[in-house]
C-alpha cells in the first residue's frame, strides 16, 4: 500500500469546521483514498472514502485534490465526541478490497476544545 | 445487528499461561481480521482470513502466536505461552468483500504479568 503523511495533532474549537489533511504523493491510479477514526477506548471506525470526486456523507466531507496527491477530510462543526485520532489510508481498487486489510500510519490526533 | 463481539474484554494472565482472545464477526461478512495496538508500534495486522481460509499470517510475531476460524461466525486468536511484550489491546475486524468497509470490534485489553 502506498504511503500517507498526516500532521501528528490537530486542534479545534468546538462547533467549528476542521480540515484534517492527508499528502499521498505516491497514490496510484487504482488507489481508493479511506478514512477511520478511533475515538477512546474504542476500536476503529469507519468515516468515509473515496476515488476521484468529492464524496460527502452524514459524517464528515472528502475533498480529494485533481492530481489526488492530497485530501482533506471536513468535519464541519466538530463536536466534544469527534475528539479521536483520525487515520487517512490508500486501499487498491474499492469494489473489492473487502478482502484486504488496512494499514495504519499514525494518524492524526484531533483534540476539540469547548 | 450486534456488530462484531470480542471476548474477553480485558485478560490479566501470568507469563508462561495460555491466552484465547474470541472472535464473532458480523453475520454473513466473508473476511476477518486480527489486529494489535501498542503504544510503540501502533495499529498492526497480525492474521486475516477469508472465506475461512487464512490468507496472510505474516504479521504474526512467533510461533507462541496462532489463530484458527473453524467456521463462519467464529475465530480464536491464541497465545501460547504469553509473555509481557505481548501486552497490548487486541482487536478483531470482519467486512464483506464488496462493501470494502471493516468494522472492528471493541477489543481486548491483554495484560501478560
Amino acid at each position: 500500500d502506498a504511503k500517507t503523511t498526516q500532521p501528528n495533532s490537530m486542534e479545534s474549537n468546538e462547533e467549528e469546521p476542521v480540515h484534517l489533511p492527508c499528502n499521498h504523493s505516491t497514490i496510484s491510479g487504482t488507489d481508493y483514498i479511506h478514512w477511520y477514526r478511533q475515538l477512546p477506548s474504542q476500536g476503529p471506525e469507519y468515516v468515509i472514502h473515496g476515488l476521484t470526486s468529492n464524496v460527502n456523507n452524514r459524517m464528515a466531507s472528502l475533498a480529494i485534490a485533481e492530481d489526488r496527491k492530497s485530501s482533506t477530510l471536513i468535519l464541519h462543526r466538530a463536536t466534544l465526541r469527534d475528539a479521536a485520532v483520525y487515520y487517512c489510508i490508500l486501499r487498491e481498487t474499492g469494489g473489492n478490497t473487502g478482502n484486504t486489510p488496512l494499514v495504519f500510519g499514525k494518524g492524526t490526533r484531533l483534540s476539540v476544545i469547548a | 445487528d450486534a456488530g462484531v463481539i470480542q471476548s474477553p474484554r480485558h485478560e490479566v494472565t501470568e507469563m508462561g499461561q495460555e491466552v484465547t482472545l474470541r472472535c464473532k464477526p458480523i453475520s454473513g461478512h466473508n473476511s476477518l481480521f486480527w489486529y494489535r495496538q501498542t503504544m510503540m508500534r501502533g495499529l498492526e495486522l497480525l492474521i486475516y482470513f477469508n472465506n475461512n481460509v487464512p490468507i496472510d499470517d505474516s504479521g504474526m510475531p512467533e510461533d507462541r502466536f496462532s489463530a484458527k476460524m473453524p467456521n463462519a461466525s467464529f475465530s480464536t486468536l491464541k497465545i501460547q505461552p504469553s509473555e509481557p511484550r505481548d501486552s497490548a489491546v487486541y482487536f478483531c475486524a470482519s467486512s464483506l468483500a464488496r462493501a470494502g468497509r471493516q468494522f472492528f470490534g471493541p477489543g481486548t485489553r491483554l495484560t501478560v504479568l
